[in-house]
């Protein structure tokens, strides 16, 4: 069985930073790539960034360029999210997903986690 | 990046059909964008109804099928059920590893 549990949010000040983690069970790591996608409080969903299975590939939102960093270490089957520069505007549960390929999410997510809550605000 | 577009709200009629769509703000829709679509009720986390365009995922009723209707991508559901009342979105792959998601479609079943 497919599992991924995310760990890592909570409450920061803005300007701070976080890292989010994502264990995953039940399939090959490194044959997939790996997305984070995020839901604010009440609005819709929100495609973050996404890896490639080897770890050497990575794509950003341009709402998050240049401030999170999407990792992976194949040998822990674990996916993390470093998140710098908080904003207000980065509150949302954010949940990973698996894509069913192993270079992007273009065809689909297909598991997803049930989510780790960041809340930004002073 | 570009917006992909939907329908904030729709309602349907037990047993009714209802087509959903799927826009972009500039451009049109095909099935290079790899289409897909999924529902996501209070609480949940989404799951995939259809993907590349018309491909229903395990599991999935065949009362829901997808489509290219003119220049947007479309999520048709036939014979609603009170179940079906959910978050509908759609997400179009912009290649260069981009994925959007739309706004969500919010259907009741009333």
């Amino acid at each position: 069985e497919v599992r991924l549990l995310e760990s890592g949010g909570g409450f920061v000040q803005p300007g701070g930073s976080l890292r989010l983690s994502c264990a995953a069970s039940g399939f090959t790591f490194s044959s997939y790539a790996l997305s984070w996608v995020r839901q604010a409080p009440g609005k819709g969903l929100e495609w973050v960034s996404v890896i490639s299975g080897s770890g050497g590939s990575t794509y950003y939102a341009d709402s998050v360029k240049g401030r999170f960093t999407i990792s992976r270490d194949n040998s822990k089957n674990t996916l993390y999210m470093q998140m710098k520069s908080l904003r207000a505007e980065d509150t949302a549960v954010y949940h990973c997903a698996r894509c069913s390929s192993s270079t992007t999410c273009y065809l689909r997510f297909d598991y997803w986690g049930q989510g780790t809550l960041v809340t930004v605000s002073s | 990046q570009t917006v992909v577009t939907q329908e904030p709200s729709f309602s349907v009629s037990p047993g009714g059909t209802v087509t959903l769509t799927c826009g972009l703000s500039s451009g049109s829709v095909s099935t290079s964008y790899y289409p897909s679509w999924y529902q996501q009720t209070p609480g949940q986390t989404p799951r995939t109804l259809i993907y590349s365009t018309n491909t229903r995922s395990s599991g999935v009723p065949d009362r829901f099928s997808g489509s290219i209707l003119g220049n947007k991508a479309a999520l048709t559901i036939a014979g609603a059920q009170a179940d079906d009342e959910s978050d509908y979105y759609c997400v179009l792959y912009m290649g260069s590893g981009i994925s959007v998601f739309g706004g969500g479609t919010k259907l009741t079943v009333l």
